[in-house]
C-alpha cells in the first residue's frame, strides 16, 4: 500500500523567511508523480508544484522548490521569501495508477 | 467561470436520508475524480472517471456510495441512508487526461453534515 507521511502538523515562520516542509512516502513502484497542494481557508486545493519520479532534477516554481530524494523516498517543499498569502494547509501527495494519495497536511502560518 | 464547479456548497441532512452531490468539471477535461476530506485529515480517494467509465471504484467506502458521470461531463456522487461518519467535505477534481502529467484541478467542495 502507498502511504504519505507529513511529520510536521503545524509550522510558523516570519514573513520573508524561508521554510521547508517535509514529506516522506512509501511505495514499491518505480514510476509515479509527486505533488504539493495548498489549501487556504477557502477549501480549494491549489497545485503548488509537481515532480516526476523519473526526473532527477528538482522542480521549481518561482519561490517554491522541492528536494526530491528518490532513494530515501523524501519530497520536501521549500518556500523562499515567504508571504502572508502562503498561509494555508499544505498537502504532499503521490500519484500512481490515477489515484492520488495524500498526507495529513502541515498547517503553515506566515507571521507578519 | 472556468473552474470546477460543485453544488451544493453546503448540505445538512438527517441521518438515514439520501444525498446527491454534483460536480461540473472544466470543459474538455476527460478525467474526473472524487475525494473525501474528513475533519483534520488529508484527502481520501473515492473514485475516478475516464469519460463515462469508472475503472477504479476501490475507494468507495461502502455500497451506500455510488457515482455516475453522463455525457463525459457532469458527475453525481450519491450517498444512500447517510450515517454520521459520512460527514466530511467532498471534493471533485478534473484533468485533461489521466496520468500525473496532467494536473488535477479541484473545486471548492461540498461540506456535508449529517445530523
Amino acid at each position: 500500500a502507498q502511504t504519505v507521511t507529513q511529520s510536521q502538523p503545524e509550522m510558523s515562520v516570519q514573513e520573508a523567511e524561508t521554510v521547508t516542509l517535509s514529506c516522506t512516502y512509501d511505495t514499491s513502484e518505480n514510476n509515479y508523480y509527486l505533488f504539493w497542494y495548498k489549501q487556504p481557508p477557502s477549501r480549494q486545493m491549489i497545485l503548488v508544484i509537481r515532480q516526476e519520479a523519473y526526473k532527477q532534477q528538482n522542480a521549481t516554481e518561482n519561490r517554491f522548490s522541492v528536494n526530491f530524494q528518490k532513494a530515501a523516498k523524501s519530497f520536501s517543499l521549500k518556500i523562499s521569501d515567504s508571504q502572508l498569502g502562503d498561509t494555508a494547509m499544505y498537502f504532499c501527495a503521490f500519484m500512481i495508477y490515477e489515484k492520488l494519495t495524500f498526507g495529513t497536511g502541515t498547517r503553515l502560518t506566515i507571521i507578519p | 467561470g472556468a473552474g470546477v464547479s460543485q453544488s451544493p456548497s453546503n448540505k445538512v441532512t438527517e441521518k438515514g436520508k439520501d444525498v446527491e452531490l454534483r460536480c461540473d468539471p472544466i470543459s474538455g477535461h476527460t478525467a474526473l475524480y472524487w475525494y473525501r476530506q474528513s475533519l483534520g485529515q488529508g484527502l481520501e480517494f473515492l473514485i475516478y472517471f475516464q469519460g463515462n467509465s469508472a475503472p477504479d471504484k476501490s475507494g468507495l467506502p461502502s455500497d451506500r456510495f455510488s457515482a455516475e458521470r453522463t455525457g463525459g461531463s457532469v458527475s453525481t456522487l450519491t450517498i444512500q441512508r447517510t450515517q454520521q461518519e459520512d460527514s466530511a467535505v467532498y471534493l471533485c477534481a478534473s484533468s485533461l487526461g489521466t496520468g500525473g502529467s496532467e494536473p488535477q484541478h479541484f473545486g471548492d467542495g461540498t461540506r456535508l453534515s449529517i445530523l
